[in-house]
């Protein structure tokens, strides 16, 4: 099962908003409303930030929001801050193998 | 609070086995799955897994079959993954997860970093 398209990285400036896309197929991101996005500092475990494509779980910033269409699911956050400079992952729930994540993509606030 | 605490590193050689625990507390551990993903260096996420605790069901990723085995102990509220065969490339942190329906976790381990080399 190949890993889903995610950009290597993205930058923004504090206060600006960015998109990371994350692409698969109709047999996983298209397929199923459930995509998942998670947020991972340098050395420390990932941290669940969407569900199902668009739910923030409790706690979460309500600068993330997540998106589909079609086969491409978006991670946006808004008003950009330092703290989110990190690696960004999605997830999706895939016939074949259940649960394949994306190749990851490095968010640089500038 | 949720919490997943995981067993420490571990260095094998080629050929070995390791069995990595993760410890849960602050849910009821019989109604939740525990997936296990890991992170070879530099690298992205791998999803390897999941063991139902209740009905200690399993579903191994493809590239695993035959190799790993997921299990769990609902005595002591811990899940426990073992890798067979330990080439060099399963070098990675392996993380433990409390998994939610098909696709979510929501709380993690903090890794336990397996290091396979001669």
């Amino acid at each position: 099962q190949s890993a889903l398209t995610q950009a290597a990285s993205v930058s923004g400036s504090p206060g600006q908003s960015i998109t990371i896309s994350c692409t698969g197929t109709s047999s996983d991101v298209g397929g199923y409303d459930s995509v998942s996005w998670y947020q991972q500092h340098p050395g420390k475990a990932p941290n669940l930030i969407i569900s199902d494509v668009s739910n923030r779980p409790s706690g979460v910033s309500v600068r993330f929001s997540g998106s589909k269409s079609g086969n491409t699911a978006s991670l946006t956050i808004s008003e950009l801050q330092a703290e989110d400079e990190a690696y960004y992952y999605c997830s999706s729930y895939t016939r074949s193998t259940s649960v394949v994540f994306g190749g990851g993509t490095k968010l640089t606030v500038l | 609070q949720v919490q997943l605490v995981q067993s420490g590193a571990e260095a094998k050689k080629p050929g070995a086995s390791v069995k990595v625990s993760c410890k849960a507390s602050g849910f009821i551990f019989a109604t939740f799955a525990v997936a296990w993903v890991r992170q070879a260096p530099g690298q992205g996420l791998e999803w390897m897994g999941c063991v139902s605790t209740d009905n200690r069901k399993t579903n191994y990723a493809h590239y695993l079959q035959g190799r790993v085995t997921m299990s769990t102990d609902t005595s002591t509220r811990t899940a426990y993954m073992e890798l067979r065969g330990l080439r060099s490339d399963d070098t990675a942190i392996y993380y433990c997860a409390r998994q939610w329906g098909l696709n979510m976790f929501d709380s993690w381990g903090q890794g336990t970093l397996v290091t396979v080399s001669s």
